[in-house]
């Protein structure tokens, strides 16, 4: 079975500072999908950034950026310029390429101190 | 024109009571979602369905039961609440390529007393 792991159970960062989230994944699969999910208080899941497995090039949005190690099945989301409303649980999240199930990590608390 | 809507978004209830969520889709997916997330914010899959089959179904109590009755809905049922019931519960939908995110609805927080 997939299994995805989120090692650090809080985070935190200064505004304007940048911060890096850590996730590692477990598959023997080749064709899978990755995702960041952010989950603020007000509970609603926001997806954050996707990444296709067979891709090199990593995915980019706006102050968000991910660094894909495939073959150390690493997937961990950069914040640039954080801001106060970045603070949130961020979720890491496995799909494989041909099923319809998405497994997610335990997830991060990200703090923004101002 | 909330994209997946969930009702209700909160619902206390006593033990030994039998409720249900509904959930409802309007993105035109063929794949739908419960996911159970616990007081330590983890997201577990419960089940998902994909235009009206059920394709996963985790280890989760027979008094958990969903329904779709269509792909638009999925629909959860609960029998014989227990105090370890207590959590928030998530609907989400997919479109059949995979590539693609899946998209939550607001939840559910389920306390049971």
């Amino acid at each position: 079975a997939q299994t995805v792991t989120q090692s650090q159970p809080e985070m935190s960062v200064q505004e304007a500072e940048t911060v890096t989230l850590s996730c590692t994944y477990d598959t023997s699969e080749s064709d899978y999908y990755l995702f960041w999910y952010k989950q603020p208080p007000s509970r609603q899941m926001i997806l954050v950034i996707r990444q296709e497995a067979y891709k090199q090039q990593n995915a980019t949005e706006n102050r968000f950026s991910v660094n894909f190690q495939k073959a150390a099945k690493s997937f961990s989301l950069k914040i640039s310029d954080s801001q106060l409303g970045d603070a949130a649980m961020y979720f890491c999240a496995y799909r494989r390429g041909n099923n319809n199930d998405m497994r997610f990590g335990a997830g991060t608390r990200l703090t923004v101190k101002p | 024109d909330t994209a997946v809507s969930q009702t209700p978004k909160y619902l206390v209830t006593q033990m030994g009571n039998d409720k249900s969520i509904k959930c409802e889709q309007n993105l035109g997916h063929d794949t739908m979602y419960w996911y159970k997330q616990d007081s330590k914010k983890f997201l577990k899959i419960m089940f998902s369905y994909n235009n009206k089959e059920l394709i996963i179904n985790e280890t989760v109590p027979n008094r958990f039961s969903p329904k779709s009755p269509d792909k638009a809905h999925l629909n959860l049922h609960i029998n014989s609440l227990e105090l370890g019931d207590s959590a928030v519960y998530f609907c989400a939908s997919s479109p059949r390529a995979y590539n693609t995110e899946a998209f939550f609805g607001q939840g559910t927080r389920l306390t049971v007393v």
